[in-house]
């Protein structure tokens, strides 16, 4: 059974500024691993899929990397709307896993 | 436009049972597979089962197997989730998702709105 373990739990932003979180798999998962946004009583949104392939009408400063064990979801130049809880998926295999999840807090 | 509403959702006693219904519309239900996730108050995303577009293989998170069962109706367009001996653990919002892909593998691209089970005495 693969696990996801995702960095930070939490992070406080002010606005234009970067965010990098990470999730790190148990063993190799090639780039099956997906990345949702989730915002406060609403369901998860995809943001990026195998690692790094964008998603039509997510904002570009959305952006994905990583392959193996070890990958990035990388906002440039934070905006206020980002505040929200993101999480990383694997899907190489059965049974499917979420990271633990990243709050993100605007200043 | 494809749509997942999730249904059924209710307070019920520990060791109860409860059925979950999630009806889809707006693309070919029968070709591909579904997933139930679901989300503890508060807490972070939890895979619990998946089944295969034809009904026939399923899948479950350890912490239901032997107490839940996935299965749906393409006749119909519904999934279900039967979840019997129910724990306190066990209250969440459960989401039914469709990964884009029609196999058990793949980002999960279509939510439902979730519908909320609370296991409470």
């Amino acid at each position: 059974e693969i696990v996801l373990t995702q960095s930070p739990d939490f992070q406080s932003v002010t606005p234009k500024e970067k965010v990098t979180i990470t999730c790190r798999a148990s063993q190799s998962i090639g780039s099956n691993l997906h990345w949702y946004q989730q915002k406060p009583d609403q369901s998860p949104k995809l943001l990026i899929k195998y690692a790094s392939q964008s998603i039509s009408g997510v904002p570009s400063r959305f952006s994905g990397s990583g392959s193996g064990t070890d990958f990035t979801l990388t906002i440039n130049s934070l905006e206020a709307e980002d505040a929200a809880a993101y999480y990383c998926h694997q899907s190489s295999s059965l049974p499917h896993a979420f990271g633990g999840g990243t709050k993100v807090e605007i200043k | 436009q494809v749509q997942l509403v999730e249904s059924g959702g209710d307070v019920v006693q520990p060791g109860r049972s409860l059925r979950l219904s999630c009806a889809a519309s707006g693309f070919t239900f029968s070709g591909y597979a579904i997933h139930w996730v679901r989300q503890a108050p508060g807490k972070g995303l939890e895979w619990v089962a998946v089944v295969s577009y034809d009904g026939i293989n399923k899948y479950y998170a350890d912490s239901v197997k032997g107490r839940f069962t996935i299965s749906r109706d393409n006749s119909n367009n519904t999934l279900y989730l039967q979840m019997n001996s129910l724990r306190s653990e066990d209250t969440a919002v459960y989401y039914c998702a469709r990964p884009n892909s029609g196999t058990y593998y793949g980002p999960v691209d279509y939510w439902g709105q979730g519908t909320l089970v609370t296991v409470s005495s």
